[in-house]
């Protein structure tokens, strides 16, 4: 059974880097790409990025030019840092196995920006 | 990159079975699997449908998806109390962003 446990700091300042990672146990971790999705306050789901075991990357081109996706495959994980954050950034991020659809999830982790 | 269009909101009674659509365009639905996802509160989103049409295992046939050209369909028969939650539906954009994309979301309310 594939299971996702994400971690990271959830209480940060405007202009911080926000800094989650994933670990992943179960399953063929070098076969997929692996996301990072959030849910804001009162809006809907929003796919952030995505990487695989080679560092190939995405990024939702609204959020590029803020975000970094790495991975160490040697330890299961994958990463996602996002400078420079703002309130509008406030939500629950999760981390998602990506096959066309995201059928694995984390747990969620609830991150708040505030001064 | 844009959002798929759904009903904010749909209301039915138990038993009853209702629809939640889902519109997007050619660079996205329309060349691309239709996902769609449940979430309830203090929970991790769930998968119940994928490639547009296909339940994962331990999901209800209560349960049930179908597209069309740029738009796609969740139907829930039999409505249970349970299934009030926020219903999002997701896929690809093929355009030039490409990446994921997702619903702004329908709350299901049984009444």
């Amino acid at each position: 059974q594939v299971q996702l446990q994400q971690w990271g700091a959830g209480l940060l300042k405007p202009s911080e880097t926000l800094s989650l990672s994933c670990a992943v146990s179960g399953g063929a971790f070098s076969a997929y790409f692996w996301s990072w999705v959030r849910q804001s306050p009162g809006k809907g789901l929003e796919w952030i990025a995505e990487i695989n075991h080679n560092g190939v990357t995405n990024y939702n081109p609204s959020l590029k030019s803020r975000l970094t996706a790495s991975v160490d495959t040697s330890k299961r994980q994958f990463s996602l840092n996002l400078t420079s954050v703002i309130a509008s950034d406030t939500g629950i991020y999760y981390c998602a196995r990506s096959v066309g659809y995201f059928d694995y999830w984390g747990q969620g982790t609830l991150v708040t920006v505030s001064s | 990159q844009s959002v798929l269009t759904q009903p904010p909101s749909v209301s039915a009674a138990p038993g009853q079975k209702v629809t939640i659509s889902c519109s997007g365009s050619s660079s996205d639905i329309g060349n691309n699997y239709v996902s769609w996802y449940q979430l309830l509160p203090g929970t991790a989103p769930k998968l119940l449908i994928y490639d547009n049409n296909k339940r994962p295992s331990g999901i209800p046939d209560r349960f049930s998806g179908s597209k069309s050209g740029t738009s796609a369909t969740l139907a829930i028969t039999g409505l249970q109390t349970g299934d009030e939650a926020d219903y999002y539906c997701g896929t690809w954009d093929s355009s030039l962003s490409a990446g994921g994309i997702f619903g702004g979301g329908t709350k299901l309310t049984v009444l």
